[in-house]
């Protein structure tokens, strides 16, 4: 069964930490991407890329950055977590063209207190 | 004018019932299109997909797409309970890079 693995379901952090969100997906998949999603706002796109070592700005990247070491891994980094990014983080792959969509993984809840 | 609107509903449907969910969008070159189902608390999961003008069935979902009027629609006949959920519509608009543009998203609510 093809998946996008997200490390954490449930994760708590203080103020100011430093926080890794990582992905890992197994389908092979040139695409990869960030979102968060707040109630009332829908999906926002925060980073993605489309090849190893390459990264695009999505329409939120403030605060955030990311690492594309491996085709398999994207990862997505707070580099000074804020109350603010209390969010549901989503993280997707899809093949280059966009055909079949995206794939999901089942999201980190991040609560930063 | 946002790229993929959506109605945010919610939409109320008794049970057996068919559901209409609809979707415009702007960009005319638009190539492909997606349904996700999203329940509370989980992420979306892809449904339908379609990329050819007219219709495309699988079971009790349709999906409707008409390039001309820039709309797409999502039909779920006999609707159940289980399929209350936010429907979000998906765009891949042209120059095909794979990256969607998501409306909203539509609650659909079933009441038994």
């Amino acid at each position: 069964d093809v998946k996008v693995t997200q490390s954490s379901r449930y994760l708590v952090k203080r103020t100011g930490e430093k926080v890794f969100l990582e992905c890992v997906q197994d389908m092979d998949h040139e695409n990869m991407f960030w979102y968060r999603q707040d109630p009332g706002l829908g999906l926002r796109l925060i980073y993605f890329s489309y090849d190893v070592k390459m990264k695009e700005k999505g329409d939120i990247p403030e605060g955030y950055s990311v690492s594309r070491e491996k085709k398999e891994r994207f990862s997505l980094i707070l580099e000074s977590a804020s109350t603010n990014q209390t969010s549901m983080y989503l993280c997707a792959s899809s093949r280059h063209t966009g055909s079949g969509g995206y794939t999901f993984g089942s999201g980190t809840r991040l609560t930063v207190v | 004018q946002k790229e993929v609107e959506q109605n945010s509903g919610p939409l109320s449907v008794p049970e057996g019932a068919i559901a209409s969910l609809n979707c415009t969008y702007s960009d005319r070159g638009s190539q492909s299109f997606f349904w996700y189902r999203q329940y509370s608390g989980k992420s979306p999961e892809l449904i339908m997909f379609i990329y050819s003008n007219g219709d495309k069935e699988d079971g009790r979902f349709t999906a409707q797409l008409n390039k001309a009027s820039q709309y797409v629609s999502l039909l779920i006949r006999d609707s159940q309970p289980s399929d209350s959920a936010t429907y979000l519509c998906a765009v891949n608009i042209r120059g095909n890079t794979g990256k969607l543009i998501f409306g909203q998203g539509t609650t659909l609510q079933v009441k038994p």
